[in-house]
């Protein structure tokens, strides 16, 4: 992997039911992975900042988790709700200074 | 506290023009980042400015420039516009090395050029 790709594209969910979706990104100087939550019409919103291989985080029904070593990180919602609908962008940079390297997002639609 | 403002919020200009963008970081945030999102992909970084100097840049050519002010607001300059810098551009607020705290972004300008 030379950049930072997710998947799927785009994916529809019914209100209630679960999800996951994928950020593969450069094994190779690691430093961190950031997602972000993305409402139309408004600024990307910071879900979590990993670092660690192994790393879980959990923002509510939002959750994630980190593999450095394969270079993949998972995004989970649980009991998705229609507000969880958003374009999520995972991020990851090789440097402290946090030159982000960004996917091209996983639009999410949640329907009642 | 006032998040990361940007202005203005939208933009239309000829191609050859030249257009500035304005940023004003997080309170408390010392380094602006910049990016641009093309139309169905990711931003892509272009330059980032910490204590008034253009710390890293990314692939973005000369005609893109920058600033940034004593009060760590910045602007970004495109010179000679092309049809392809149509797309919004993104600005981020950060502490100066500190990768392991997110980003605070603003709501964008989205630019147009014809």
């Amino acid at each position: 992997i030379l950049n930072v790709e997710q998947s799927p594209q785009s994916l529809h969910v019914q209100e209630g039911d679960s999800t996951n979706f994928t950020c593969s990104f450069p094994s190779s100087n690691f430093y961190a992975l950031h997602w972000y939550r993305w409402e139309t019409a408004k600024s990307p919103e910071a879900l979590f900042v990993m670092t660690l291989n192994g790393d879980e985080k959990k923002k509510g029904r939002i959750s994630a988790t980190l593999n450095t070593k394969e270079g993949y990180s998972y995004l989970y919602i649980k009991g998705s709700q229609p507000e969880d609908s958003a374009t999520y962008l995972c991020a990851f940079t090789t440097d402290s200074w946090g030159k982000l390297q960004f996917g091209a997002g996983t639009q999410v639609v949640v329907t009642p | 506290d006032a998040g990361v403002t940007q202005s203005p919020t939208h933009l239309i200009k000829t191609r050859g023009q030249q257009v500035t963008l304005r940023c004003s970081p997080k309170s408390g945030h010392d380094t602006v980042s910049w990016y641009q999102q093309a139309l169905g992909q990711g931003p892509q970084f272009i330059f980032q400015y910490y204590e008034e100097e253009e710390r890293q840049r990314g692939n973005f050519p000369d005609r893109f420039s920058g600033h940034q002010f004593p009060n760590y607001s910045s602007e970004l300059n495109v010179n000679a516009l092309l049809l392809g810098d149509s797309a919004l551009y993104l600005c981020a607020s950060s502490l100066g090395r500190q990768a392991r705290y997110e980003q605070y972004f603003g709501p964008g300008t989205r630019l147009t050029v014809t």
